[in-house]
């Protein structure tokens, strides 16, 4: 079974205050993997796709890199309009293509 | 502008009536989600459709139903057997051509039943 487990739950930083978030991925093989934001109240709004290790994508202060087993979501020097919950998913190689979300970070970014 | 509509943003029920959500999308995608989003469990699939009159359970599929009569509409309807319908459900699509499926959201409609 697929699964993606995100961490931390929650993070809080400090405006400006650079950070990583993880989703760790179990597959049997990596078709992509999907970053989102989602504001409250809000639905999802889609980030960037990652198709294989080594692979980043930038955009603003977001940068997301991936390998075998894990993406980071790098904020540099981030500002309160960045504080959202930011949801991963994988979609599998071979099989379903239904992607598989983790539970998503929330952070908060103080001014 | 394209993208996906869901209507209304709040919904407010009774106990024990049935109530259909709206999806729209003209995206020109083929597939279409319907989830659910709980505090603290994630997105839940309810069900999904990758082609018009076709469609197939998700995980917590008990308690709904669908149709595709046409491929820009994904409606739900959360019917009285479901036990819990408080929640916020999202429409979701996604192109399936090609080899990645990436899913673009709708606005979301917050449901209440009281």
């Amino acid at each position: 079974e697929d699964q993606v487990t995100q961490s931390p739950e929650a993070l809080r930083l400090q405006e400006g205050e650079s950070s990583s978030l993880n989703c760790s991925y179990t597959v049997s093989g990596l078709r992509g993997l999907f970053w989102y934001r989602q504001d409250p109240g809000k639905g999802p709004e889609f980030l960037f796709t990652l198709y294989s290790a080594g692979e980043e994508k930038e955009k603003e202060r977001l940068k997301a890199t991936l390998t075998k087993k894990e993406s980071f979501l790098h904020i540099t020097a981030p500002k309160p309009e960045d504080s959202a919950t930011y949801l991963c998913a994988v979609q599998a190689s071979g099989g379903s293509y239904i992607p598989t979300f983790g539970r998503g970070t929330s952070l908060i970014v103080h001014p | 502008d394209g993208g996906i509509t869901q209507s209304p943003k709040y919904l407010f029920r009774k106990e024990g009536q049935n109530v259909t959500l709206s999806c729209e999308q003209n995206l020109n995608h083929d597939a279409m989600y319907w989830y659910r989003q709980d505090p603290g469990q994630g997105l839940r699939l309810i069900y999904y459709s990758q082609i018009v009159n076709d469609f197939q359970k998700g995980d917590i599929a008990e308690g709904y139903s669908v149709s595709r009569e046409k491929k820009e509409s994904f409606p739900l309807t959360v019917t009285s057997a479901q036990k819990n319908p408080t929640a916020f459900y999202l429409c979701a699509s996604s192109p399936i051509s090609g080899s990645l499926y990436e899913q673009y959201f709708g606005p979301g409609t917050r449901l209440t039943v009281t």
